[in-house]
């Protein structure tokens, strides 16, 4: 079975513009959270989304947006980027959420360098 | 509200002796508990979970974490390090509903010859 795929890997844009990333959960998995890790900040939950429906969020400004599609692909955007922005975006799918109990298979990452 | 802090930013032990990464947490409700792997350049790998079941929690790796409710502690440990085992251990607690997921600051474990 393949594993959680993240496009691009890495990825270089300047302050003001717009970034789009894209993951892939494993195949049955229905649930994908995306996370921000900075050395500064560690690992922040931004959202998680759940049969194209947004179903938690974390504490970012409404620059970070995301959504989900039928086939469970996932995207997330983040506009008018700034400096502080430059992080591993990671992705996790599981199963289904619900009891907490579900392991999440993380997927390598996008390194975004906003200069 | 939930929270979890892992006591220690870095550890470094040398090979072939015992690792202890320390993990205390807090939840309103009862809590799954997580320990994930990263190594550089890596996503995040599960090493163990505890969801109500065995307190004693055998993970991959030789890991195992033990469930302690009086102590709100679920310290990871291996008998005998590896060099291969060098890498940031992040300890996550999850609500029962999996509604919020909470990550600890993480722990670099420092491995030497």
């Amino acid at each position: 079975k393949a594993g959680v795929t993240q496009t691009p890997r890495y990825l270089i844009k300047t302050r003001g513009q717009q970034v789009t990333l894209s993951c892939s959960p494993i195949s049955g998995h229905r649930s994908v959270s995306w996370y921000q890790q900075t050395p500064g900040q560690g690992l922040q939950f931004l959202f998680e989304y759940f049969s194209e429906t947004q179903r938690n969020k974390g504490n970012f400004p409404g620059r970070f947006s995301g959504r989900q599609f039928s086939n469970s692909r996932s995207e997330m955007n983040v506009s008018t980027l700034e400096l502080g922005d430059s992080a591993l975006y990671l992705c996790a799918s599981s199963l289904a959420p619900g009891q907490g109990r579900d392991e999440q298979f993380f997927g390598p990452g996008t390194r975004l360098t906003v200069l | 509200a939930q929270s979890v802090t892992q006591l220690d930013s870095h550890v470094s032990v040398s090979e072939g002796t015992p690792v202890l990464l320390r993990c205390n947490y807090s939840s309103s409700y009862s809590p799954s508990l997580f320990w994930y792997v990263q190594h550089p350049n890596k996503g995040l790998q599960l090493l163990l979970k505890y969801t109500s079941a065995a307190t004693l929690v055998k993970g991959i790796n030789g890991f195992e974490a033990e469930f302690k409710k009086s102590e709100t502690s679920f310290h990871l440990t291996k008998p005998s390090a590896h060099m291969s085992d060098a890498a940031e251990y992040f300890c996550v607690v999850s609500d029962t509903g999996g509604f919020k997921t909470i990550f600890g600051a993480g722990t670099r474990l420092f491995v030497k010859a």
